[in-house]
């Protein structure tokens, strides 16, 4: 069965700073690893994906993430924090199936607070 | 493209009644998903269908639960009858669907804020 953990229910960083929001995955084969973001009273959005090829991958809003797979780990970055960035994010997995698209495992998310 | 369309996108409800929510999933899109988020469960998948075939309701709690997709753009997700512990938000996403292509993401509606008192 494949899962998904975020250690961290909270992280707090300032504003002009680095961020990281941590995830690990488990997953029988190759795994699909996706970030999502939720504002509030909004539905998820998209961030970005690993699917194959580089393990650093770019997304929307300046973020990437690192696929590790050595560590089972996807776990978001950025290289300087903004205000507009508190939210709740989603780290999800899903695993290699030949049937088909199967649903994705969303972990708890993370909320993230950014103070000015 | 519009988007995923849900509505209503807020419904309060006395306990005991039926409520009915609805989603319009992206035109093209082969598989929708419904999903239920409150703070103590975080999201959960209730149901998915594929070519408006109903693949895996295990995520239904309860038979008060049901779910369907009459054609490729409408889902309605009906609760009946409804008690307090049904209040949550409820997420539609829809997804493209390319045979082995297991990269494709979802995308969600605004969601449905659902209250039974």
């Amino acid at each position: 069965a494949q899962s998904v953990a975020q250690p961290e229910d909270q992280v707090n960083v300032a504003e002009g700073n680095p961020l990281t929001v941590k995830c690990t995955y488990s997953v029988s084969g190759n795994p699909y690893l996706f970030w999502y973001v939720q504002y509030p009273n909004r539905g998820l959005q998209f961030l970005l994906k690993y699917i194959t090829g580089d393990n650093l991958v770019k997304g929307s809003y300046g973020f990437e993430a690192e696929f590790n797979k050595s560590q089972t780990s996807f776990h978001l970055k950025k290289p300087s924090a903004l205000v507009s960035d508190s939210a709740l994010y989603f780290c999800a997995v899903r695993g290699f199936r030949n049937s088909g698209n199967t649903p994705l495992v969303f972990g708890k998310g993370t909320r993230l607070s950014v103070i000015a | 493209d519009a988007g995923v369309i849900q509505s209503p996108r807020h419904e309060v409800t006395e306990m005991g009644q039926e409520v009915t929510l609805r989603c319009k999933p992206i035109s093209g899109h082969d598989y929708l998903f419904w999903y239920r988020q409150t703070m103590m469960r975080g999201l959960e998948l209730l149901i998915y269908f594929n070519n408006n075939v109903p693949i895996d309701d295990s995520g239904m709690p309860e038979d008060r639960f049901s779910a369907k997709m009459p054609n490729a753009s409408f889902s309605t997700l009906k609760i009946q009858p409804s008690e307090p512990r049904d209040s949550a938000v409820y997420f539609c996403a829809s997804s493209p669907g390319l045979a082995y292509h297991q990269g494709n993401e979802q995308f969600f509606g605004p969601g449905t804020r659902l209250t039974v008192l």
